[in-house]
């Protein structure tokens, strides 16, 4: 069973223009919600993130918003850039009382800007 | 500088030949974890260690095996590889308890023939 679902593999964004990527979770036990940038050839590297408590986080031309009672995310990129160019992953996490911590990854997306 | 390193970052090996893959962190964190990244499936996690000594499965860790004997080092244990094995491999590291950002290696590349 899936617990995060990235349901686009890809998209394609003119460059200057906004670009949307969803995502949506199932476990209601999730707190946190991160954004991950891949580019090929190189691990993940940390975007922006937000709180189960926060309904939007905002980073320069990154913001994403949360809808708790949809379970579903999305990270908006405005303007996007050619550089934006990468696979973007949405994770979900949660620590248990016992210490132990979960984070579970989508699929991914890949992003493509086209100059 | 902060970082997770992984060693080594290509590797081609043959069925059944025990393999390590290792990974450290100089950022003093108390997790470490494993994935590992098939096409279609993104990452999946297969061990995490929450502190020396302390080590418990993700949701594929069949095959694998790992130690965490200091709280630097976390590596990766494949006692008789298989090509469901190949695949490209990330340690990952995160400061402790109430902490959600990780920090990923630049990834292993294995290819078992």
């Amino acid at each position: 069973d899936q617990q995060v679902k990235q349901n686009s593999p890809s998209l394609s964004v003119q460059e200057g223009r906004i670009s949307i990527l969803n995502c949506d979770y199932t476990n209601s036990m999730f707190d946190y919600f991160l954004w991950y940038k891949k580019y090929p050839a190189e691990g993940p590297t940390f975007l922006i993130s937000i709180s189960s408590i926060k309904d939007k986080n905002e980073d320069g031309r990154f913001t994403v918003f949360l809808n708790k009672s949809a379970k579903h995310l999305s990270l908006h990129i405005v303007p996007s850039q050619p550089g934006d160019s990468a696979v973007y992953f949405c994770a979900a996490s949660a620590w248990s009382g016992a210490g132990s911590y979960q984070l579970t990854f989508g699929k991914g997306t890949k992003l493509s800007v086209i100059p | 500088e902060a970082q997770v390193t992984q060693n080594p970052r290509y590797l081609i090996t043959v069925t059944g030949k025990k393999l390590t893959v290792t990974c450290s962190q100089n950022m003093n964190h108390e997790y470490m974890s494993w994935y590992r990244q098939d096409p279609g499936l993104g990452l999946r996690q297969i061990y995490y260690s929450m502190n020396v000594e302390v080590t418990d499965k993700g949701d594929v860790p069949e095959g694998y095996k790992v130690s965490r004997k200091e709280k630097r080092n976390f590596p990766l244990i494949l006692e008789s590889p298989s090509p469901n094995q190949t695949s490209l491999y990330f340690c990952a590291s995160i400061p402790g308890p109430s902490s959600y950002e990780q920090y990923f290696g630049p990834g292993t590349r294995l290819t078992v023939t």
